[in-house]
């Protein structure tokens, strides 16, 4: 009973590398999210997909991209880390939203 | 004005407390209405939904109020084990739907 689940669970960094943060679900949900949550913070909505297909911008697009490779997986992408980009990442899918437990990214 | 407001706190109560937040929505078109709780650096994980008519899930009662748009969560005999940050989240449904979390309110139950 997997739910959602993000790889890798931490990472380290350094500046202008590239990575790709991966999500899966196996709830056969339309909709998948990436999120961002800085220390003492709320989250902030990167990207969505509310379908296979199909992604939008959230409130913190820039530096990111996604991929919505199919139903059940959404991938992250950092094309050139920032030492900004250090935060915690979640994955969620579904609506209400059941969230993965997340990838701490460091960046140096 | 924030879409979706809470106080940060943190509360701080001892345990058997009673303790109830509230949260505030700017958008009178919102629709669905949901509290989480997250525990420090995990993840969100979701409490229950918030009906019109109010509902209670053992120790927890979760209330809309649509006329002065906020919803509230009220919990009884606090546990330690309630120490958490509780999220409130807002959905609103129109040309595209939308989703806006609260930013959370801190909840300490002390021995």
């Amino acid at each position: 009973n997997a739910g959602v689940t993000q790889t890798p669970k931490f990472q380290v960094l350094k500046t202008g590398q590239s990575m790709t943060l991966q999500c899966a679900q196996d709830m056969n949900h339309n909709s998948m999210y990436w999120y961002r949550q800085d220390p003492g913070m709320g989250l902030r909505l990167i990207y969505y997909s509310a379908s296979e297909g199909t992604t939008d911008k959230g409130e913190v697009p820039n530096g990111y991209n996604v991929s919505r490779l199919n139903k059940r997986e959404f991938s992250l992408r950092l094309e050139s880390a920032a030492p900004s980009q250090t935060s915690v990442y979640f994955c969620a899918s579904g609506e209400p939203q059941h969230f993965g437990d997340g990838t701490r990214l460091s960046i140096l | 004005r924030k879409e979706v407001e809470q106080d940060p706190g943190p509360f701080n109560v001892p345990e058997g407390a009673t303790v109830a937040f509230n949260c505030t929505y700017s958008n009178s078109a919102s629709q669905s209405f949901f509290w989480y709780r997250q525990d420090c650096r995990k993840e969100p994980k979701l409490l229950m939904s918030v009906y019109s008519s109010g509902n209670e899930d053992g120790r927890f009662t979760a209330q809309l109020n649509r006329a002065s748009q906020y919803i509230s969560l009220l919990i009884r005999d606090s546990k330690l084990s309630d120490s958490a940050t509780y999220l409130c989240v807002v959905y609103e449904y129109s040309s595209a739907s939308k989703i806006i979390f609260g930013s959370g309110t801190r909840l300490s139950i002390r021995p």
